[in-house]
């Protein structure tokens, strides 16, 4: 998984409750990226960064906060989970903005809103 | 809505066999990757086409690209019980190539039976 982490793989939580997933890389890649995997949906993505404290929203950003204080680490922040942010959530990194450059995935973090 | 949308949904095949998957796209790209998911993994790059290539190979794998009818298709040559994954297109985001983003399908399912 390309030197990408994701903390933690598996959790469960309730309603109304913040949570925070974490995305630590040793690539010294700058872009990184989170997405959520829902059936039927195919990878959706949430926030994006293009530097340390450079972020923005993807298609899907509603309900989801994000903070890059270093390069290696993403971290994505569910103010008030909901049922509906029930999913997978992965991580990825680019070495550059390009779009024909390869992105590579984290191990995911399956988490579920009860 | 989704840029790219893989066609089947599900395919089931013996070993040995070819095994051919679609995506079509709604808008213009630069570029269009193929990954792999295996279960409960992170995907995985396979292959980058761009939009002025017409067919490119690696290995057992051949992608093409029809611009003029927004279509892809990732043809994997005798198949491997291994090969048993989900499979993403992925296109650059519509409007331009901002920060690497990607679109991605809803995903083909790959069987291979022994």
């Amino acid at each position: 998984d390309a030197g990408i982490t994701q903390s933690p793989r598996h959790k469960v939580t309730e309603t109304g409750t913040p949570v925070t997933l974490r995305c630590h890389q040793t690539e010294n890649h700058r872009y990184m990226y989170w997405y959520r995997q829902d059936p039927g949906h195919g990878l959706r993505l949430i926030h994006y960064s293009y530097g340390v404290k450079d972020t923005d929203k993807g298609e899907v950003s509603d309900g989801y906060s994000v903070s890059r204080s270093k390069t290696e680490d993403f971290l994505l922040t569910l103010e008030s989970a909901t049922s509906s942010q029930t999913s997978v959530y992965f991580c990825a990194i680019s070495e550059s903005r390009l779009s024909r450059d390869t992105q590579y995935f984290g191990p995911g973090t399956r988490l579920t809103v009860l | 809505s989704q840029q790219g949308e893989e066609d089947p949904q599900a395919l089931s095949i013996q070993e040995g066999e070819n095994a051919t998957m679609n995506c079509s796209y709604k808008t213009s790209i630069n570029n269009l990757q193929w990954y792999r998911q295996n279960s409960g993994r992170g995907l995985v790059h396979l292959i980058l086409i761009r939009s002025n290539e017409r067919e490119k190979h690696s290995g057992r794998l051949r992608v093409t690209l029809d611009t003029s009818k927004k279509s892809s298709s990732l043809l994997i040559t005798a198949s491997r019980a291994a090969d048993t994954a989900s499979y993403f297109c992925a296109t650059d985001a519509p409007g331009g190539t901002s920060y690497g983003k990607l679109t991605f399908g809803q995903g083909t399912i790959l069987t291979v039976h022994p």
